[in-house]
């Protein structure tokens, strides 16, 4: 049953601490993306990558923020320093497809900041 | 801006009824695609309208589209209890990025 997982599911932290979020993205697709969401502001997108290159991170706070993948396999969303702001459900979903493609949501991370 | 408007932001209705939801957008498209969240649950994937398509069918669901006015439905006929969720469109473009709006809400009451 493929699936796209994301650990951990919670993470509670302190403001002012790193925080890493990974996922696994389905074996074969190649295309990632990191969402946040909030009840205020609903689904933003942070992050776009296609074969591991990012496309489009306009969505991210460039001050504190950062996402890569390292390998096909693994993406991963840092936040340093994190600000209870930061507190929401990130989600990554991934997508078979070269463009265009239909996204394949993780359970996502519920980070709380205090 | 590519993000999809869903309308109604709410929507409550019996069991075994229709629902219908809308989506409207701004910038020419590649296709058109409608998810679910259940509370608590990541998105899950519906259906996928190209742009050269008018209707398309998935079981309970019937989506529409519109290029001419840039809009799109998603029907669920006989609604049941477990169809209680968020929807949410997202028109795709050249760019290929999903945008989603604020959602529609439904609840679906026994």
């Amino acid at each position: 049953d493929a699936r796209v997982t994301q650990t951990p599911r919670h993470k509670v932290t302190e403001m002012g601490q790193e925080v890493t979020m990974r996922c696994q993205p389905i074996l074969g697709h190649n295309t990632v993306f990191w969402y946040r969401q909030t009840m205020m502001q609903g689904l933003e997108l942070l992050a776009y990558f296609r074969n591991r290159a990012p496309l489009d991170d306009s969505g991210m706070p460039k001050d504190r923020f950062s996402a890569e993948m390292p390998d096909a396999t693994l993406a991963t969303l840092k936040i340093q320093p994190s600000e209870p702001r930061d507190s929401a459900v990130y989600f990554c979903a991934s997508g078979p497809g070269q463009k265009n493609t239909e996204a394949f949501f993780g359970q996502g991370t519920r980070l709380t900041v205090v | 801006s590519q993000q999809g408007e869903e309308d109604p932001q709410a929507l409550s209705i019996q069991e075994g009824e229709n629902a219908t939801m809308n989506c409207s957008y701004k910038t020419s498209i590649n296709n058109l695609q409608w998810y679910r969240q259940n509370s608590g649950r990541g998105l899950v994937h519906l259906i996928l309208i190209r742009s050269n398509e008018r209707e398309k069918h998935s079981g309970r669901l019937r989506v529409t589209l519109d290029t001419s006015k840039k809009s799109s439905s998603l029907l669920i006929t006989a609604s049941r209890a477990a169809d209680t969720a968020s929807y949410f469109c997202a028109p795709s473009g050249n760019t290929g990025k999903l945008i989603f709006g604020q959602g529609t809400t439904l609840q679906v009451k026994p």
